[in-house]
C-alpha cells in the first residue's frame, strides 16, 4: 500500500548543479502534482499533469521542467540550481474525478549551497 | 485568483479541549475542499474532503463544514488529545483548475 513515492527524500546541490526528483504513485491517478513548501509561503503549485504525456505550469515554473512520460510516475528537474530552490518538494496525486480525497508524498528536503 | 487564509496562525490548548480551526477562500467557484494534516518533517496526510455540493464532513473526532457561499470552512476537533498536535492545513479545488490552493495553514499544540 505504498500510496505516493518520493525519491530520494533527501539532497545536497551544489549551485548549478541539476537533479531530477521521481514521484511514483500506485493508484492510477491521472492527476499528478509538484507542490513546494516554504516557510511563511506555504505550498506553491510548481507544474502539474492531467495525464500521460501531458503537462503544465502552475504559479512557481520558473527553473523548473517537468515530464510524465508513464501515468505512473512524474519526474521534475532542476537544470542549474540556484540556492533560491532550496525548499521542500511535494509531490501529490488525485483523480479526475474530484471526489476522493488528493494523496501526498513523504516529501524531498533539498538544499542548494 | 483564488487566495486561501487560515486563522489563527497558531493555537495552544489543554488536553481535552474542544476547538475550532477556520479556512477562508476569496473565490467561492470551488469543486472540493481538504483538510490536511502534517506532522513535523512528514508530508500531508487527508482528513476530510467536502464537496461543494455539501454542508459538512464527519470523522471520528474531526467535523468540517462548509458555507461556499460566505468562502468559508471550519474544522471542529472534539475533545483534543496531545496526539492532534500538528499543522492543519486547507485546500481548495476551484471548478476550472486542475490544481489545490492551499492556506498557510494553522500550527497546534496540544498540551499535556
Amino acid at each position: 500500500n505504498a500510496g505516493v513515492t518520493q525519491t530520494p527524500k533527501f539532497r545536497v546541490l551544489k549551485t548549478g548543479q541539476s537533479m531530477t526528483l521521481l514521484c511514483a504513485q500506485d493508484m492510477n491517478h491521472e492527476y499528478m502534482y509538484w507542490y513546494r513548501q516554504d516557510p511563511g509561503m506555504g505550498l506553491r503549485l510548481i507544474h502539474y499533469s492531467v495525464g500521460e504525456g501531458t503537462t503544465a505550469k502552475g504559479e512557481v515554473p520558473d527553473g523548473y521542467n517537468v515530464s510524465r512520460l508513464k501515468k505512473q510516475n512524474f519526474l521534475l528537474g532542476l537544470e542549474s540550481a540556484a540556492p533560491s530552490q532550496t525548499s521542500v518538494y511535494f509531490c501529490a496525486s488525485s483523480s479526475p474525478t474530484r471526489s476522493t480525497e488528493a494523496f501526498f508524498g513523504q516529501g524531498t528536503r533539498l538544499t542548494v549551497v | 485568483k483564488q487566495e486561501v487564509t487560515q486563522i489563527p496562525a497558531a493555537l495552544s490548548v489543554p488536553e481535552g479541549e474542544n476547538l475550532v480551526l477556520n479556512c477562508s477562500f476569496t473565490d467561492s467557484a470551488i469543486y472540493n475542499l481538504q483538510w490536511f494534516r502534517q506532522d513535523p518533517g512528514k508530508g500531508l496526510t487527508s482528513l476530510l474532503l467536502i464537496q461543494s455540493s455539501q454542508r459538512e464532513q464527519t470523522s471520528g473526532r474531526l467535523n468540517a463544514s462548509l458555507d461556499k457561499s460566505s468562502g468559508r470552512s471550519t474544522l471542529y476537533i472534539a475533545a483534543s488529545q496531545p496526539g492532534d498536535s500538528a499543522t492543519y492545513l486547507c485546500a481548495v479545488e476551484s471548478d476550472y483548475g486542475q490544481n489545490f490552493v492551499f492556506g498557510p495553514g494553522t500550527r497546534l499544540s496540544v498540551l499535556p
